[in-house]
């Protein structure tokens, strides 16, 4: 299993310039979700989604777009990219039931806007 | 809301020796689950342990241990016999009741340095 695989792993953008930050799992997860880390703020969730077809709104979702057509995949869309959301981007995946279930985290994508 | 806290910001500790990250809560779930995770300069973020409120004995993986005290809302990561690979920012998380659980919430994260 690869598991959660994200791409790109670098970035630099223009203001307002639009890009998609995609990830995909193959442990057939139905819970995905995306956060970004900024120093000394922790990780903080963007958006979630408990299954296909099924998303919601995190801590900060304001400037961010996702959609999930199918199990695997969970890709995240700056719809007019601002110097705010220079950070890093993780993307992780888990599953329901039962105690203890963590979340598996890709690499992370850092993004940098100009 | 859920919190969690992490008070903090850096700790210094000298190889094979003990440590103590802290680590507070707030929910008013009475089923949660709280988690360590370990961010090393590589950026990756690699769970390290899991403690159910309902767990009847601190969690234990390895040298590291959780000693979790729930009247105090607190779940402090211990790590035994420190390594210089123990350098790295790690994180203190809860399961999100607001996602279904199918998210967490961090703490800001405290920086470990482990010296010769």
């Amino acid at each position: 299993n690869a598991g959660v695989t994200q791409t790109p792993k670098f970035q630099v953008l223009k203001t307002g310039q639009s890009m998609t930050l995609q990830c995909a799992q193959d442990m057939n997860h139905e819970y995905m979700s995306w956060y970004r880390q900024d120093p000394g703020m922790g990780l903080r969730l963007i958006h979630y989604s408990v299954g296909a077809g099924i998303t919601d709104q995190g801590e900060v979702p304001n400037g961010y777009n996702v959609s999930r057509s199918t199990t695997e995949d969970f890709p995240l869309r700056l719809l007019s990219a601002a110097p705010s959301q220079t950070s890093v981007y993780f993307c992780a995946s888990s599953y329901s039931g039962g105690d203890g279930e963590t979340q598996y985290f890709g690499p992370g994508t850092r993004l940098l806007v100009l | 809301a859920q919190k969690i806290t992490q008070t903090q910001p850096g700790m210094f500790v000298q190889e094979k020796e003990a440590v103590t990250l802290d680590c507070t809560y707030d929910t008013s779930d009475q089923s949660y689950g709280l988690f360590w995770y370990k961010q090393p300069s590589s950026g990756e973020m690699i769970f390290l342990i899991y403690q159910g409120s309902y767990d009847e004995q601190n969690a234990t993986e390895g040298r590291y241990s959780l000693n979790f005290q729930k009247a105090r809302k607190s779940a402090n990561l211990v790590i035994s016999a420190s390594q210089l690979g123990d350098s790295a920012m790690y994180f203190c998380a809860m399961r999100d009741i607001a996602s279904g659980y199918s998210t967490l919430t961090f703490g800001k994260g405290t920086m470990l340095l482990v010296s010769p």
